[in-house]
């Protein structure tokens, strides 16, 4: 089955403790993106990637890095996360234009 | 700052109406354009997309663009409970990221 997979689902923690969302994708896309969705703002793209080793800032890259050493994972990281940081994460894989999202991620920084 | 934007809404239709979508954007070098449902605490979906001036029809699903007037909607027919849910536009331009809108509340009322 087509699928992207994010993990964890649901993660509370506390300001400035590193933490790393993954997301994985069997539909050997190339293109793949994560966003936050805030309340009123909508879906917001963080960061991209193109391919394997190539990555670039979306419109909120800020407190944010991502890597891609492989085609299929594209993991998030948050090295210092903050409370304004707070919010529902989902990875997309992109074929054509149109994304595949992954179930989202609700991420709690106190 | 590239912005889609859409009436939040609610907009509520009865059963067996149509539904009018209605969004905007602002980057005039935009050339594909999404509509995404998502129903509560669950991952966007693509509902269809249009890249042409004109209507496209998909089942119960039309769209039509206007890149004059940097326009595009989505008609849903029949409208039943089940499309009560939050329609996202989404766009992608003339570089390589995607920008969504925040979204319309749709409720269909039986």
């Amino acid at each position: 089955e087509a699928q992207v997979t994010q993990n964890p689902r649901y993660l509370i923690t506390v300001t400035g403790k590193k933490l790393t969302v993954t997301c994985s994708q069997n539909m050997n896309h190339e293109y793949m993106s994560w966003y936050r969705q805030d309340p009123g703002l909508g879906l917001r793209q963080i960061y991209y990637s193109m391919n394997v080793e190539v990555t670039d800032k979306g419109d909120v890259p800020e407190g944010y890095k991502v890597s891609r050493k492989e085609k299929r994972n594209f993991p998030l990281i948050l090295e210092s996360p903050s409370p304004n940081q707070t919010s529902l994460y989902f990875c997309a894989s992109t074929l054509g234009g149109t994304q595949y999202f992954g179930p989202g991620t609700r991420l709690l920084v106190l | 700052q590239k912005e889609v934007e859409q009436n939040s809404g609610p907009l509520s239709v009865p059963e067996g109406a149509i539904a009018s979508l209605n969004c905007t954007y602002s980057d005039r070098g935009s050339q594909s354009f999404f509509w995404y449902r998502q129903y509560s605490g669950k991952s966007p979906e693509l509902i269809m997309f249009i890249y042409s001036n004109g209507d496209k029809e998909d089942g119960k699903f039309t769209a039509q663009l206007n890149k004059a007037s940097q326009y595009v909607s989505l008609l849903i027919r029949d409208s039943q409970p089940s499309d009560s849910a939050t329609y996202l536009c989404a766009v992608s331009g003339t570089g390589n990221q995607f920008y969504f809108g925040t979204g319309t509340s749709l409720t269909v009322i039986p």
